[in-house]
């Protein structure tokens, strides 16, 4: 079964340092999202992304955050300075059409800013 | 934005039938209904969805009155690894940005 893969798993960074986190959707998927989940929180949409540019985003997607479809299959999400507060899971989602077609997510990678 | 709500927790034991039940009163006419499984420290994962009356997978049923102002996720005979937080979601994923994960319901299964 195709699967939505993210790496990497863990990243550990000092505050204010950049950090780019990678995915690579379901290959036939058009569609992609990130979430993000902070320890024992809800899941958070964060932003969406078609057609080379980003859809919808929401308050917490501010000007520290990036997305981006560099190649064919990877897309990934930078943060330019992070924050302590942005210690969290973040996961990457694709989906074949808007509308009915559901989401796949990935395992996600866990950020810890120091 | 459809607003649900799920109870906070249930509790089973292995081999039971378990339903949890979500309440969806302002779902729009074109929202559809899904649910997700979460364990910890892992992806969301898709269990089911549906638009009206019954959908059943190889994993759950999926039941929605006439009025789609509720929907109850069941899960046939749980074994210990079905403990998860299990998520209702209400939506179009094209307003992915209005499909709201609440606090799910965190469902423990006992041998």
């Amino acid at each position: 079964e195709p699967e939505v893969t993210q790496t990497p798993s863990h990243q550990v960074t000092q505050m204010g340092q950049e950090v780019i986190l990678r995915c690579v959707p379901i290959s036939n998927h058009l569609y992609f999202y990130w979430y993000r989940q902070i320890l024992g929180q809800k899941v958070e949409f964060l932003v969406s992304f078609y057609n080379n540019e980003i859809s919808e985003k929401s308050e917490i997607f501010d000007d520290q955050f990036s997305v981006e479809r560099p190649d064919g299959s990877n897309f990934t999400l930078k943060i330019r300075s992070t924050k302590l507060e942005d210690s969290a899971m973040y996961f990457c989602a694709s989906s074949g059409a808007r509308g009915a077609e559901t989401q796949y997510f990935g395992p996600g990678t866990r950020l810890l800013v120091l | 934005l459809a607003k649900t709500t799920q109870p906070i927790s249930m509790d089973s034991y292995e081999g039971q039938e378990v339903n949890i039940t979500c309440s969806h009163n302002n779902i729009a006419t074109n929202d559809y209904i899904t649910w997700y499984q979460q364990f910890p420290s892992q992806g969301p994962r898709f269990i089911i969805q549906g638009y009206k009356t019954k959908v059943t997978n190889e994993v759950a049923s999926l039941f929605i009155p006439a009025d789609r102002k509720s929907s109850t996720l069941s899960l046939p005979r749980v074994s210990l690894s079905d403990t998860a937080v299990y998520y209702c979601l209400v939506g179009l994923w094209s307003s992915a940005s209005k499909i709201i994960f609440g606090s799910g319901t965190r469902l423990s299964i006992r041998p």
